[in-house]
């Protein structure tokens, strides 16, 4: 979906490094998410944040952090980067204002590889 | 914990052939149900969605889903696929927060 945009689309790093990754929406939603997904794994939830002053572990939360600086914008950093953390993360947002059903939308998603 | 099942991860099936993915879930309360679709390098697209009312859901591209509350399932059908319905298929369910399964991954042949 355009209105849900990550960057960077592909990054390879090193292992200890430390990776920011970003996401921003335009499409007003409140909620946002951070998932990783890992073949034949599915998605699994990182992180998530229902307003700006909200931030909730999901999941598999070990090893990130994030940080909600506005509300179009969601961060998922990678403190020091190991291996096991090559996947491809998703953003997704979502919002239950005006009626709305609180259905995600994803972005396109950013390949992160570690060596 | 909330977990959501699906078999056969993965499918190899003819053109005009039907396709059903199974999709069960763990938890007992209410629940709102969906189906993504993720096309080779592209992310999730929504396919469908279920929340209340008729348990027979229409979705895009000819996909429907069946809720069947005793069964815990909402498996995904369509009567005829197409080259372009390969593709990667996740069921999530959602009570307090959305679980996703661990797809199925669809190859039609031509």
């Amino acid at each position: 979906d355009a209105d849900v945009t990550q960057t960077p689309r592909n990054r390879i790093t090193k292992t200890g490094k430390r990776i920011m990754l970003e996401c921003s929406q335009t499409k007003g939603h409140d909620r946002m998410y951070w998932y990783r997904q890992d073949p034949g794994l599915g998605l699994r939830l990182i992180y998530y944040s229902f307003d700006v002053k909200d931030i909730n572990k999901g999941e598999i939360s070990d090893g990130y952090s994030v940080s909600r600086q506005a509300q179009a914008k969601f961060s998922l950093s990678l403190e020091s980067a190991i291996p096991n953390q090559t996947a491809l993360y998703f953003c997704a947002t979502s919002t239950t204002s005006g009626g709305e059903t609180d259905t995600q939308y994803f972005g396109p998603g950013t390949r992160l590889t570690v060596l | 914990a909330q977990s959501v099942s699906q078999h056969n991860h993965h499918v190899i099936l003819s053109e005009a052939a039907s396709l059903e993915l199974g999709c069960n879930y763990s938890y007992g309360g209410t629940v709102n149900l969906f189906w993504y679709v993720q096309y080779p390098g592209q992310h999730l697209q929504l396919l469908l969605k279920y929340f209340s009312g008729d348990p027979l859901v229409k979705g895009i591209k000819g996909f429907e889903a069946e809720f069947i509350k005793s069964k815990f399932s909402f498996n995904l059908r369509k009567p005829s696929v197409q080259w372009s319905d390969t593709a990667e298929y996740f069921c999530a369910v959602r009570n307090n927060r959305l679980a996703f399964g661990k797809g199925n991954q669809v190859v039609v042949i031509p």
